[in-house]
């Protein structure tokens, strides 16, 4: 499977400013992910990135407080938009592309990035 | 989405013996994969079982699915220390277009 960095792999923001984490896979993926983990919790995805137009968002997410790009098929961003302590989380992004079957494989993760929201 | 449970949410063993989670979803599913998370880092993906599947092996892990019941196992084997982490299940509903759905996860610890 492909691999995936994530930058940056920490960050501690000040209350009211934004935050945007870059994805980078190593190969063409169809579909990238972003996912929210908040402290002790699960994860959550938070949209689908779609190259090439507006990201698909989850019932609770919106655009404006979490805009993402997807420029091509190796990379995409998120940015957490005017940070409150409550978005103190580790973001996680994601691929998943078809195996060698032609179906969908496994989803693959980046290391995510901690945020911490002072 | 469904909501994937786990049980139990921490279990600890010792160093050898074989650790089972569980895993229960609501609704169907396309496939379902379990991962390892070690102390909030990335996620390591260590199976895909598909619905049309019953039992799968990889190395010491055994998953197993029951979609009558909407349900799932992952049995690790001999555990070793290093197998001290967070494991969640997580399903898909269409073939991967909408992400993936988690469930809560279980914190196993192995004592030495």
């Amino acid at each position: 499977s492909a691999v995936i960095s994530q930058k940056p792999s920490r960050d501690i923001c000040q209350r009211g400013t934004s935050l945007t984490i870059q994805c980078q896979v190593d190969s063409q993926v169809t579909m990238m992910f972003w996912y929210r983990q908040q402290p002790g919790q699960s994860l959550t995805l938070i949209a689908t990135a779609n190259q090439g137009s507006e990201a698909t968002y989850e019932s609770g997410f919106v655009i404006d407080k979490f805009p993402i790009s997807r420029p091509n098929l190796t990379f995409s961003t998120l940015t957490v938009s005017n940070m409150s302590p409550e978005d103190s989380s580790i973001y996680l992004c994601s691929g998943w592309d078809t195996g060698l079957a032609g179906v969908l494989d496994e989803q693959f993760f980046g290391p995510g990035t901690r945020l911490t929201v002072l | 989405s469904q909501q994937g449970e786990e049980d139990p949410q921490a279990l600890s063993i010792q160093e050898g013996e074989n650790a089972t989670m569980n895993c229960s979803y609501k609704t169907s599913i396309n496939n379902l994969q379990w991962y390892r998370q070690n102390s909030g880092r990335g996620l390591v993906h260590l199976i895909l079982i598909r619905s049309n599947e019953r039992e799968k092996h990889s190395g010491r892990l055994r998953v197993t699915l029951d979609t009558s019941k909407k349900s799932s196992s992952l049995l690790i084997t001999a555990s070793r220390a290093a197998d001290t982490a967070s494991y969640f299940c997580a399903t898909d509903n269409r073939s991967g277009a909408d992400g993936l759905t988690f469930g809560k996860g279980t914190h196993l610890i192995i004592q030495p």
